[in-house]
């Protein structure tokens, strides 16, 4: 069992649709859990982090996470074309540890 | 404020040759983290350097290695290049805020 696991997609969706990308991840000892957004050919963006459970905002973003189901998830509101990208989540089993990527979903929103 | 910059952007090599990767961080940024990214593997991370020494390694063979330099510069270099290295290679810094990694662009590495 991998350690991290995320619907690869394609997610296809219209614009305006509210998004929501979801991890699932096996091992308890994760407790910093972050997002990433990928476009082609571009490095990773840092869209947002949390600690612990509970949820997150920043804009159009909601970070949610709940430890005791081991599942996290990114609900994007109102989305853009501009929002078409892939979507990485990504775990920390303290804020020093080296980072586990999800493989990411490829998330397309049609005008 | 600059991002992180890596060079070069595109590479090509050939099977059993070695290679070198450079990466400039964040200006005032001391951790560097270096990343392999596959479309089977996804993204792998290899190591992370913080003020010239290795604080985490992923598990990747000793054919990967990295070094920082004093200016947080870093390089990851690999040694007799396998068709399977054949991947974008990402470098991330980050500053005070560790859980904040900015990534570079990459250097696509295609081995033949």
């Amino acid at each position: 069992q991998k350690e991290v696991e995320q619907d690869p997609g394609p997610l296809s969706v219209p614009e305006g649709a509210i998004v929501s990308l979801n991890c699932t991840y096996s091992n308890s000892a994760f407790q910093y859990f972050m997002w990433y957004r990928q476009y082609s050919r571009k490095g990773p963006e840092l869209l947002m982090y949390t600690y612990s459970s509970g949820n997150k905002e920043d804009g159009r973003f909601t970070a949610q996470v709940d430890k005791s189901s081991k599942y996290i998830s990114l609900f994007i509101r109102d989305s853009q074309p501009s929002d078409s990208a892939t979507y990485l989540c990504a775990l920390r089993k303290t804020s020093y540890d080296k980072v586990i990527f999800g493989p990411g979903t490829s998330l397309s929103v049609i005008p | 404020k600059a991002g992180v910059t890596q060079t070069p952007r595109y590479l090509i090599k050939t099977r059993g040759q070695q290679v070198t990767l450079s990466c400039s961080p964040i200006s005032g940024h001391r951790s560097v983290s270096w990343y392999q990214q596959t479309p089977g593997q996804g993204l792998q991370f290899l190591f992370e350097y913080f003020s010239e020494t290795q604080r985490n390694k992923g598990n990747f063979p000793g054919r990967f290695s990295g070094r920082q330099f004093s200016n947080s510069r870093s390089e990851m270099n690999v040694s007799t290049l396998e068709l399977g290295d054949s991947a974008l290679y990402l470098c991330a810094s980050s500053g005070t805020s560790v859980l904040e990694q900015y990534f570079g662009p990459g250097t696509r590495l295609t081995v033949t």
